[in-house]
């Protein structure tokens, strides 16, 4: 597609419920980023890929946050029992490089509300 | 990774040019400055990047001095458009395996 696309746009869950939150990236785009933005903040990094490989998860916040991208394109942040804290938007962004710099290209997001 | 300092917040009015600075004293030799701007509901979208003195482009200018421990985002004759929030960047994420780190932010107020 022309942009980065993320499904669903919007998610209530009920506290304890899995969620599972899609990113289409660019097509071509090796490296693709999840972010979590807390309302009024920053987005917060939370894992990074290239191709099928998950090479830094140090931002999850907790063992029930997973992320994966099997076939190196389409991206599934899952996040198990959720709880209240967990309410954010969830960004996913793919980079585009250029020699030695590069562009990141954002989704609009998949904003999550766990009531 | 380069910590980074920007103001929390600005106003500023229409037609005026605004000036964002941030700093970034532990920036290292490979990093690169990169701003990015976010509206409401919306992922943030590439605004400028550089290395080192000037970059120009149809949206902003970036000015880095010599010693590259701080730059400034200016946007000219802004409009009510531009109210948003401006994050800087700084690092070299962007051709190595590394993850690319966000800071909290300046959120600019544009009044008429």
């Amino acid at each position: 597609g022309a942009g980065v696309s993320q499904s669903p746009r919007y998610k209530v869950a009920k506290r304890g419920q899995d969620v599972a939150l899609r990113c289409d990236p660019i097509s071509g785009h090796v490296s693709l980023f999840w972010y979590q933005q807390a309302l009024g903040q920053g987005p917060e990094f939370l894992t990074y890929f290239q191709n099928e490989a998950q090479l830094d998860k140090s931002g999850l916040p907790s063992d029930r946050f997973f992320a994966e991208r099997p076939e190196g394109s389409v991206s599934t942040l899952k996040i198990q029992r959720t709880q209240q804290e967990d309410s954010a938007v969830y960004l996913c962004a793919s980079l585009q490089r250029r020699g030695g710099t590069g562009e990141l290209f954002f989704g609009e997001g998949s904003r999550l509300t766990v009531l | 990774l380069a910590k980074t300092t920007q103001p929390i917040s600005m106003d500023s009015y229409e037609g005026q040019e605004v000036n964002i600075t941030c700093s970034h004293n532990n920036i290292a030799t490979n990093d690169y400055i990169t701003w990015y701007q976010q509206f409401p509901s919306q992922g943030p979208r590439f605004i400028i990047q550089g290395y080192k003195t000037k970059v120009t482009n149809e949206v902003a200018s970036l000015f880095i001095p010599a010693d590259r421990k701080s730059s400034t985002l200016s946007l000219p004759r802004v409009s009510l458009s531009d109210t948003a929030v401006y994050y800087c960047l700084v690092g070299d994420g962007w051709s190595s395996a590394s993850k690319i780190i966000f800071g909290s932010g300046t959120r600019l107020s544009i009044r008429p």
